[in-house]
C-alpha cells in the first residue's frame, strides 16, 4: 500500500485566484494522478502526472487551468488556476504503487470552495 | 449507457443485515475490480481489490465477481453503523491503461 498526504486539507478562495494542492507519498511510485470529485459524484480523473514529462490530461481538461508538476517520485503538484466557483469541488491525489491494473490508493482530499 | 452502472442508493439497512452492494458493467474486457469506500469529507479507501471470477474474501466483506454476467458484487456481513458511507465499484483493463472506469458510488446507511 501507500500513504498519502495532501496540503492544504481545505481552503476558501476568492475568484480569479490560484491555489496550488501538494501531494506527498511515502514511498516511490511510478504512476500518480490527480481527480475531481464533486459533491456526491463519483471520481473523474483530471491528469496522471509522470515524472521527468509532461503530465498527460483527460478530455475537458488543459495545462493552462491545471498547471502539474512531478519533480520526483514521491511528490506532486496540482495548480488550479483563475478559479471560479465552478471550480468548487474535493480534488484527490492518488498513485498506483505497482503496474498498470494493479491496486490504486487515494490521499484524504483537498475540499476547494472558490467565492 | 454507461460504461458501469451503480445504484447510488441511499440503501438503508438495520445493523447485523448483509448488505448487498452491485455494480454491472459493458466492457467484456474490464479484468481488475475495485471496491472502495468513502467516508463523507475523507479519500476513496481500496476495500478489495480482484482480477478474477469468483469470490474474494477479507474479514466482513466478500467481493464477487462474474464475468460472464459482467456484474460484479460486494456484500458485508454482520454490518455496523461504522460501515455507513459511500461505496464506489471501479474497474480497468489488463493493459497499460491506467485508468480507472468508476460506479456512481452508493450511499449506504448502517441504522443502529
Amino acid at each position: 500500500s501507500a500513504v498519502i498526504s495532501q496540503k492544504p486539507s481545505r481552503d476558501i478562495c476568492q475568484r480569479g485566484t490560484s491555489l496550488t494542492i501538494q501531494c506527498q507519498v511515502d514511498s516511490q511510485v511510478t504512476m500518480m494522478f490527480w481527480y475531481r470529485q464533486q459533491p456526491g459524484q463519483s471520481l473523474t480523473l483530471i491528469a496522471t502526472a509522470n515524472q521527468g514529462s509532461e503530465a498527460t490530461y483527460e478530455s475537458g481538461f488543459v495545462i493552462d487551468k491545471f498547471p502539474i508538476s512531478r519533480p520526483n517520485l514521491t511528490f506532486s503538484t496540482l495548480t488550479v488556476s483563475n478559479m471560479s466557483p465552478e471550480d468548487s469541488s474535493i480534488y484527490l491525489c492518488s498513485v498506483r504503487p505497482g503496474l498498470a491494473g494493479d491496486e490504486q490508493y487515494f490521499g484524504p482530499g483537498t475540499r476547494l470552495t472558490v467565492t | 449507457q454507461k460504461e458501469v452502472e451503480q445504484d447510488p442508493g441511499p440503501l438503508s439497512v438495520p445493523e447485523g443485515a448483509i448488505v448487498s452492494l452491485n455494480c454491472t458493467y459493458s466492457n467484456s474486457a474490464f479484468q481488475y475490480f475495485m471496491w472502495y469506500r468513502q467516508y463523507s469529507r475523507k479519500g476513496p479507501e481500496l476495500l478489495m481489490y480482484t482480477y478474477s471470477s469468483g469470490n474474494k474474501e477479507d474479514g466482513r466483506f466478500t467481493a464477487q465477481v462474474d464475468k460472464s454476467s459482467k456484474y460484479i458484487s460486494l456484500f458485508i456481513r454482520d454490518s455496523q453503523p461504522s460501515d455507513s458511507a459511500t461505496y464506489l465499484c471501479a474497474m480497468s483493463l489488463m493493459d497499460s491503461n491506467y485508468q480507472l472506469i468508476w460506479g456512481a458510488g452508493t450511499k449506504l446507511i448502517i441504522k443502529p
